[in-house]
């Protein structure tokens, strides 16, 4: 079963410093989000891809936030500087193209911390 | 934008007791309701999901019902196990952007 793939699972690093993480989604799936989970909280949409072209990206912190989909694969998300409050769960899913009434999948995650 | 309120937030159980997480939802025009499973530290899982045209699905002892008059949906889990321990959460989907509005997760611990 095609899973989304997410790198790293982990990243630890101070505050200030840039971290970047990489989101590869599901073959065939146009539609890709990243999402940012506090502890016990649910996910919260950062920015939203169809292909290469950002849908959505009114709830991404951009001082600090950047999110590409350059060929319309695979993404990243970046944070230049981290602050300590950026400390999550960062979550990548896929779907199909919008016009398909199909659920998102996830991927397994990159847990941040800034110290 | 749509508004997901998911209750309780924790819930135990005894083992082979029925568990039901209840959500309400704010957008009349959101049509599909997918419930995911997120065991400490995974990802979320999709575990059943709805349309607005059906009121109810069943999967083996999991079933979803909704009701779009009152704009609510509810999960219920039966004979539950200690594997089902985990954090529940429902999201409702809508806007032409499709997007997933979560609700704020049920901890469901099932105890033996």
């Amino acid at each position: 079963e095609a899973e989304v793939a997410q790198s790293p699972r982990y990243k630890i690093t101070e505050k200030s410093q840039a971290v970047a993480f990489w989101c590869d989604p599901i073959s065939g799936h146009a539609t890709l989000y990243w999402y940012r989970q506090i502890l016990g909280q649910g996910p919260e949409l950062l920015v939203q891809f169809q292909d290469e072209s950002v849908v959505d990206d009114s709830q991404l912190p951009k001082d600090r936030f950047s999110a590409e989909r350059l060929k319309g694969v695979d993404s990243t998300l970046k944070i230049q500087p981290a602050e300590l409050g950026d400390s999550a769960m960062y979550l990548c899913a896929s779907s199909p193209p919008l016009d398909r009434l199909e659920t998102q999948y996830f991927g397994p995650g990159t847990r941040l911390l800034v110290l | 934008g749509e508004n997901v309120e998911q209750h309780p937030s924790t819930l135990s159980v005894q083992e082979g007791d029925s568990a039901v997480i209840k959500c309400t939802y704010s957008d009349s025009a959101s049509n599909y309701f997918p419930w995911y499973k997120q065991e400490l530290g995974k990802r979320p899982q999709l575990i059943i999901d709805i349309r607005s045209n059906v009121g109810e699905k069943k999967d083996q002892r999991i079933a979803v019902t909704l009701n779009k008059t009152a704009k609510h949906f509810s999960l219920h889990i039966t004979e539950t196990q200690p594997e089902d321990s985990a954090v529940y959460f429902c999201a409702a989907l809508s806007g032409s952007a499709r997007q997933l509005t979560f609700g704020s997760g049920t901890q469901l611990t099932v105890l033996p």
